[in-house]
């Protein structure tokens, strides 16, 4: 998985609680993106990273912040947990556009 | 909205066939096309990728097979095996970035 780890793997929340998901490489790659999986939807982008402390909306960023404030850490923080929330959040890295990207295993977040 | 349609949705098939999965984009801006490869509880993992100057891509047996003027790409799979048996996603971006993924085909090769 080329050194990208997430943290939590699963969570349950309740609705109306922040919760924050972080992404951790040790490939020392530029790119970073926040994506959501839902069923019939594949993945979908939430924010994305070209740098530290340089960031931007995906498609799905309602809802959502971001932080990168080291090139390994890539924090992904949901401002006020709803149930249309509920997903699998997956963080992958790329060391330049074009090549693949990495993804790490997932957390399952639930709000309850 | 850009989008990347897939089809079929489940696909079952013999060990020893031949799979088939396609994918059709939007935007004609897109210039590369990964196919990505999912086992459950795991992250996707790259396959094999195409770029819109070739025609055809060939990793052992996988193949993607590209056409431009259809705005279409397709994985075959080639001698499927059990161990094949996963969740695939064609993809597309614009510069290698901010992938837009298509929703995804299980594949169930039956042994």
């Amino acid at each position: 998985d080329a050194g990208i780890t997430q943290s939590p793997r699963h969570k349950v929340t309740e609705t109306g609680t922040p919760v924050t998901l972080r992404c951790h490489q040790t490939e020392n790659h530029r790119y970073m993106y926040w994506y959501r999986q839902d069923p019939g939807h594949g993945l979908r982008l939430i924010h994305y990273s070209y740098g530290v402390k340089d960031t931007d909306k995906g498609e799905v960023s309602d809802g959502y912040s971001v932080s990168r404030s080291k090139t390994e850490d890539f924090l992904l923080t949901l401002e006020s947990a709803t149930s249309s929330q509920t997903s699998v959040y997956f963080c992958a890295s790329q060391v330049e556009f074009g090549t693949e990207a990495f993804f790490g295993q997932g957390t399952r977040l639930t709000v309850v | 909205q850009q989008q990347v349609k897939q089809s079929p949705q489940s696909l079952i098939v013999q060990k020893g066939g031949i799979s088939i999965i396609n994918c059709a984009y939007e935007n004609t801006a897109f210039d590369y096309f990964p196919w990505y490869q999912q086992f459950p509880g795991k992250g996707p993992a790259l396959l094999i990728a195409i770029r819109p100057d070739v025609s055809e891509k060939k990793e052992g047996r996988f193949t993607i097979s590209f056409n431009k003027s259809a705005k279409q790409f397709s994985l075959h799979i080639m001698d499927s095996q059990p161990g094949d048996s996963a969740t695939y996603f064609c993809a597309a971006s614009k510069g290698g970035q901010n992938f837009v993924f298509g929703p995804g085909t299980r594949l169930s090769v039956l042994p």
